[in-house]
């Protein structure tokens, strides 16, 4: 099976950096994908890592080491408008996500 | 380019009534995928097609529930007779391929409440 575990709450104030961990078991992996989602709001796509490293989109990062079965999003210069949850996500072998329970971050002035 | 378009927005109807939800996918995407959100279970997947024929329908929870694309541009979520306990918010999404750099576009999501 597989299942993956984030924690399920964060706090951090505006402009600070906040990592947000995703420990993942799969029978087979096949890459590990960010969904952010506001409140309300339906889930909209991050970033993706397929491979070991650090892939960088503006403000938001995300890291996978396959070896550890592990991976996190990094976001820095927090602003308010970042307050949403986030869903790390790893690709079955036919194409579907299975997402984690996800993270709620609140971003404080 | 338009997104992925379900209706109803919100669905409020009483216990043992039908209810369907509909989703347009993105033209195009050869992935469609319903999911249902939940405090208590997270985003789960129910059923996805691919090409239009139903892939992995093991997310469904009971017969109660069942999913048809017709063809390429809709698909349709039945459940016959709700219960309260289908209350939640449900998502359809579509990607382009399965491949993990293709993102899943979702729709605004239909929330639903059975009375």
């Amino acid at each position: 099976g597989q299942s993956l575990e984030q924690p399920s709450e964060v706090t951090a104030v505006e402009g600070a950096i906040v990592q947000i961990n995703c420990t993942y078991q799969t029978s087979g992996f096949y890459g590990l994908s960010w969904y952010q989602q506001h409140d309300g709001g339906a889930p909209t796509f991050l970033s993706y890592n397929a491979l070991d490293g650090l892939e960088e989109t503006g403000r938001f990062s995300s890291f996978l080491s396959r070896s550890d079965s592990y991976g996190y999003l990094l976001l820095q210069e927090l602003q308010m408008k970042d307050s949403a949850s986030y869903f790390c996500a790893v690709r079955g072998s036919q194409g579907n996500l299975i997402f984690g329970k996800g993270t709620k971050l609140s971003v404080k002035p | 380019d338009a997104g992925v378009i379900q209706s109803p927005r919100h669905e409020v109807t009483e216990m043992g009534q039908e209810v369907t939800l509909r989703c347009k996918p993105i033209s195009g995407h050869d992935y469609l995928f319903w999911y249902r959100q939940t405090m208590m279970r997270g985003l789960e997947l129910l059923i996805y097609f691919n090409n239009n024929v139903p892939i992995d329908d093991s997310g469904m929870p009971e017969d109660r529930f069942s999913a048809k694309m017709p063809n390429a541009s809709f698909s349709t979520l039945k459940i016959q007779p709700s219960e309260p306990r289908d209350s939640a918010v449900y998502f359809c999404a579509s990607s382009f391929g399965r491949g993990i750099n293709q993102p899943q576009h979702f729709g605004d999501g239909t929330r639903l409440s059975i009375l």
